[in-house]
């Protein structure tokens, strides 16, 4: 049982590249979320699921997108990266209706110069 | 939406004291408030939670408590120790569903 794992760890991207974070749970969670850390702040959600085939906009969702084909599954695109996007990147999953509890995965740490 | 502030941003005590750091949040509709401690460089831990049909629930050295009322709830960490020292992050659900929203952070230094 691996958790929420995020690939890659580390990426350095150049302005107006596009790159896919990847998050994948083996928890049969129905929810999974994505979150931005910038320095010396909270977690600021940016897109979200409920489900295979079901995505929505969270506070901060301007520049990505996201899709959601399997339960296990929820890939983030940066369509044109901008510095503005620096910050780390966390995924998030749950069960959707007995238990809230978020699991998070390890983070991507995204430079974009 | 729902709005969430944490207070203080930085919290220094001495080892063996006390630290109490408090939350307050705008959506009369969230009823599950989760505690999360970051260590530098690590993901989020779930370390408490608590839900709104119940006011106080410990673990330990950990209690949380909570005021539906004034929309406030507060963690409380008795006895600290070094390993207590971490970023402790505040969250409310919104609208009684899965979508948290988080406080700013509380810096914690326990001073040996």
């Amino acid at each position: 049982n691996a958790g929420v794992t995020q690939t890659p760890k580390f990426q350095v991207l150049k302005t107006g590249q596009s790159m896919t974070l990847q998050c994948a749970q083996d928890m049969n969670h129905e929810y999974m979320s994505w979150y931005r850390q910038d320095p010396g702040m909270g977690l600021r959600l940016i897109h979200y699921s409920v489900g295979a085939g079901i995505t929505d906009q969270g506070e901060v969702p301007n520049g990505y997108n996201v899709s959601r084909s399997t339960t296990e599954d929820f890939p983030l695109r940066l369509l044109s990266a901008a510095p503005s996007q620096t910050s780390v990147y966390f995924c998030a999953s749950s069960y959707l209706d007995h238990s809230y509890e978020q699991y998070f995965g390890p983070g991507t740490r995204l430079t974009v110069t | 939406g729902e709005n969430v502030e944490q207070h203080p941003s930085t919290l220094s005590v001495q080892e063996g004291d006390s630290a109490v750091i408090k939350c307050t949040y705008s959506d009369s509709a969230s009823n599950y408030f989760p505690w999360y401690k970051q260590e530098l460089g690590k993901r989020p831990q779930l370390i408490i939670d608590i839900r709104s049909n119940v006011g106080e629930k410990k673990d330990q050295r950990i209690a949380v408590t909570l005021n539906k009322t004034a929309k406030h709830f507060s963690l409380h960490i008795t006895e600290t120790q070094p390993e207590d020292s971490a970023v402790y992050f505040c969250a409310a659900n919104k609208a009684a569903g899965n979508k948290l929203t988080f406080g700013g952070g509380t810096r914690v230094l326990v001073k040996p």
